[in-house]
């Protein structure tokens, strides 16, 4: 256990879905970071939430919104999402900069059909 | 942001020393070194972090020289358990100036 968790764990969604993932830390960190695999892939850096304000958006395309309520819950709200985006969604967090250790979550298997 | 260079791929036999190296050569003053493991479908999990010379935790040691173009991740005998990615990390300890994974290197260790 990594003090970071993420729901749903498995989510198979269509294209015309919408859906939500949630993120918890219970670390007290300050910054909080939605990262994507795919297959085969290097993590991608999507988002990244300091003390509840987003410091970067990667060009991540606008199906992807996340939402970041208060420095320990962060969202990642789904809508509209092509195959392509099936792939591990992880959350970390850390206590202040991304040199900082930082703590995974065990991430969402997201499957778009 | 500095670029890092690892091998794509190791093999190992359970109990031997298993290091891998890292190459940074555009590695900036006020950069850090920092490794991580990820197993499959898991997150990455943090290993070892360092700025010069050698640092050591229960887990590996981190060698680097002084030029700092380079560095070496040392795990001690390993195990069956220590098949993994292995990603170094290069950038500064503050900010938000997206740190990259990059590759990592896969380590598969046999019996």
């Amino acid at each position: 256990e990594t003090g970071v968790t993420q729901t749903p764990r498995h989510l198979v969604m269509g294209m015309t879905n919408k859906k939500s993932l949630k993120c918890e830390q219970h670390l007290g960190h300050n910054a909080m970071y939605w990262y994507k695999q795919s297959a085969k892939k290097p993590l991608e850096l999507m988002f990244v939430y300091n003390f509840k304000e987003q410091t970067e958006n990667n060009s991540v395309p606008s199906r992807f919104s996340p939402e970041c309520p208060n420095s320990s819950h962060l969202f990642l709200h789904l809508h509209t999402l092509q195959p392509e985006d099936s792939a591990l969604y992880l959350c970390a967090s850390s206590r202040s900069g991304q040199g900082d250790e930082q703590f995974f979550g065990p991430g969402t298997r997201l499957t778009v059909l | 942001l500095a670029k890092t260079t690892q091998p794509i791929s190791m093999d190992s036999y359970e109990g031997q020393e298993v290091n891998i190296t890292c190459s940074h050569n555009n590695i900036a003053t006020n950069d850090y070194i920092t490794w991580y493991q990820q197993f499959p479908s898991q997150g990455p999990r943090f290993i070892i972090q360092g700025y010069k010379t050698k640092v050591t935790n229960e887990v590996a040691s981190l060698f680097i020289p002084a030029d700092r173009k380079s560095s070496t991740l040392s795990l001690p005998r390993v195990s069956l358990s220590d098949t993994a990615v292995y990603y170094c990390l290069v950038g500064p300890y503050t900010g938000f100036q997206k740190l990259v994974f990059g590759t990592g290197t896969r380590l598969l260790v046999s019996p």
